[in-house]
């Protein structure tokens, strides 16, 4: 089975761009995350949708950030405008159903200068 | 606030000598437990679930086990290719599938 697959695997950008990940989940997986990876504050949740849905975005830090889920195998998270404290490793993960593990793709390395 | 400890942050084993890692939580309520490993520019992989006190999974030198408090990933006979950062995440109850991870174990084997 084809894992997630986030795109693109690295960004570099200026500050005040938009910028914009994609991710593919799993086939067949109900649930989305979006999660973001620092050295300081390792791996936090920025938004989860289920059947599609958002269900719980309260990790999404300012209305800069924004994600989609138009279908059930893809979404979008958007930074607009993007600022250099959006630096990250950016990682999409899908799951099955309730209890079942997540599963991540290898993440959008984004770098805002 | 449900809060999720690893310890230590960095553990350097010699090839062979075997150790454990833990995770300590708060989370009232523990609907599972997962462990995950995790390799420089690649996403977590799964690696374990566990659902109650007492339970256990093996696979090849890992074993994880898992107490009303705290879990414990046990490294027998390490080699460098168990070089890794480990994770644990912890998901409470409820329809939510909403996990809390800490910020893991660095885990480094020398030959």
């Amino acid at each position: 089975d084809a894992g997630v697959i986030q795109s693109p695997r690295h960004e570099v950008t200026e500050m005040g761009q938009e910028v914009t990940l994609r991710c593919k989940p799993i086939s067949g997986h109900n649930s989305l995350f979006w999660y973001r990876q620092t050295m300081m504050r390792g791996l936090e949740l920025l938004i989860y949708f289920n059947n599609n849905v958002p269900i719980d975005d309260s990790g999404m830090p300012e209305d800069r950030f924004s994600a989609k889920m138009p279908n059930a195998s893809f979404s979008t998270l958007k930074i607009q405008p993007s600022e250099p404290r959006d630096s990250a490793v950016y990682f999409c993960a899908s799951s099955r159903q309730v209890n079942q593990p997540q599963h991540f793709g290898d993440g959008t390395r984004l770098s805002i200068l | 606030e449900d809060q999720v400890t690893q310890s230590p942050e960095a553990l350097r084993l010699q090839e062979g000598e075997s150790s454990s890692l833990n995770c300590s939580y708060t989370v009232s309520g523990l609907r599972g437990l997962f462990w995950y490993r995790q390799d420089p520019g690649k996403g977590p992989e799964f690696l374990f679930t566990l659902y109650s006190a007492g339970e256990e999974k093996e696979k090849e030198r890992l074993k994880a086990t898992l107490t009303k408090k705290e879990s414990f990933l046990h490294i027998t006979a390490p080699k460098p290719e168990d070089s890794a950062t480990y994770l644990c995440a912890v998901q409470q109850p409820g329809g939510y599938q909403k996990v809390t991870f800490g910020t893991g174990t660095k885990l480094q084997v020398i030959p």
